[in-house]
């Protein structure tokens, strides 16, 4: 069975550093991987997905992700934090058999300060 | 653009009584989807559709029922709404076309409060 895990409920970085929210994987077939974000009182929307194209995704909002198939690991950065980074992010997993199952990590808030 | 519309941000309703979510997505999207979303939890399936009525169980199927008549339209039925139901849902729909796995789009969700 598929899952993800989300190291960190809520994680806190100052403007202006570095971004890394941890996500890892278990799956038994080669996955795919995906990052969305839900700003307050909106829904999720998609930063950024792995499918086997590159490693190393770029998504939007300059924030990027490497899929480490050593590691499971499918970690979240971006270089320098912004206000507008604050939201809850959510790592997710879907298998190439059945794509449109997609399970999502429990979510991490990350928190800016000035 | 596309987009998911959940008819209602926020609900209140009483314990035992019949509710009904609904959703419209305009994209002609088959697959859509039925979430909860608490905190500490993520966000967890109920019950999702690939087809005009079609319907498969997700993770926490029980207290809930799903309708699709229509395409466009998937609706979530509590029948008999209880006090651990109060959550917040989000609908979500998937195009089936198209390779690589297109990304889910989410309405913006109804929060429900069951007292």
């Amino acid at each position: 069975a598929q899952s993800v895990t989300q190291l960190g409920s809520h994680v806190s970085v100052s403007e202006g550093a570095l971004v890394l929210l941890r996500c890892n994987y278990s799956s038994s077939v080669p996955p795919y991987l995906f990052w969305y974000v839900q700003y307050p009182n909106q829904g999720l929307q998609l930063l950024l997905k792995y499918t086997s194209a590159a490693t190393l995704v770029k998504g939007i909002n300059g924030f990027e992700a490497e899929f480490k198939k050593s590691e499971t690991s499918f970690h979240l950065t971006k270089p320098s934090a912004h206000m507008s980074d604050a939201a809850e992010y959510f790592c997710a997993v879907s298998d190439r058999i059945r794509d449109d199952k997609i399970i999502f990590g429990k979510g991490t808030r990350l928190h800016i300060l000035p | 653009d596309v987009k998911v519309t959940q008819s209602s941000r926020y609900l209140v309703k009483r314990t035992g009584e019949k509710v009904f979510l609904e959703c419209v997505q305009d994209m002609d999207h088959e697959n859509m989807f039925w979430y909860r979303q608490d905190p500490g939890l993520g966000l967890r399936l109920i019950y999702f559709s690939y087809d005009v009525k079609m319907k498969e169980k997700g993770d926490i199927p029980e207290g809930y029922s799903v309708s699709r008549e229509k395409k466009e339209r998937f609706s979530l039925i509590l029948e008999s709404a209880s006090t651990n139901q109060t959550s917040m849902y989000l609908c979500a729909s998937l195009s089936a076309s198209g390779t690589g796995t297109p990304p889910l789009h989410f309405g913006n969700g109804t929060r429900l409060t069951v007292t």
